[in-house]
């Protein structure tokens, strides 16, 4: 199993600041890798798809880079609607989620 | 635009089974494939398997022996079936869409295994 691993697992940031999320695998994916953006009491969202390719209506702040099994969400300049957790996935070798990382108003 | 909606009792005893319907209303369940993802209260996310309607389905290694996903074509839904649970099969329960990645996905349905 490819596991994800996610960090920081929390990062305190205020809007207007940019945000750095790493996920690392624990072997290749190639660029299969997606980001998710999860609200509280609500379903994960797709985000970034295919390392670095935004799916539909999301934001130019929000972008992914990366390959292999280093890879990076940057959003460029916060607003308030983006503090939430994120979560990194991979569809290499089956379906594996990472832990998540929580952005949270500083 | 494509919705998903989850059904189903939100209370099941241990040991017995957990099944869960997905109206899928938008698309049609044949063009697409479809997943079963769970989240326990404060942690990750877990894939329980995928589908699709012409019979190709994985499941989760470590669920495999206690999973049945299924497709009705003619009520648009998909379904999963999960047997002899326990607590810690209490989740929210998504299903999602599944193509490539897991876009769109239902708003979920707390599923709580308890006596």
């Amino acid at each position: 199993e490819i596991v994800l691993t996610q960090s920081p697992a929390t990062l305190s940031l205020s809007p207007g600041e940019r945000a750095t999320l790493s996920c690392r695998a624990s072997q290749s994916v190639s660029s299969y890798l997606a980001w998710y953006q999860q609200k509280p009491g609500q379903a994960p969202r797709l985000l970034i798809h295919d390392a670095s390719n935004r799916a539909t209506g999301i934001p130019a702040r929000f972008s992914g880079s990366g390959s292999g099994t280093d890879f990076t969400l940057t959003i460029s300049s916060l607003e308030p609607e983006d503090f939430a957790v994120y979560y990194c996935q991979q569809r290499s070798n089956w379906f594996t989620f990472g832990g998540g990382t929580k952005l949270e108003i500083k | 635009q494509v919705q998903l909606q989850e059904s189903g009792p939100g209370l099941v005893k241990p040991s017995e089974t957990l099944s869960l319907t997905c109206t899928v209303s938008g698309r049609s369940v044949t063009t697409y494939y479809w997943s079963w993802i769970r989240q326990p209260a404060g942690k990750g996310l877990e894939c329980i398997g995928r589908i699709n309607s012409s019979g190709g389905i994985n499941y989760n290694p470590s669920l495999k022996s206690r999973v049945t996903m299924s497709v009705d074509t003619s009520k648009n839904q998909f379904s999963l079936n999960l047997i002899s649970v326990t607590a810690a099969d209490t989740a929210v329960y998504y299903c999602v869409g599944a193509y490539n990645w897991f876009d769109p996905w239902g708003q979920g349905t707390l599923v709580t295994v308890s006596s």
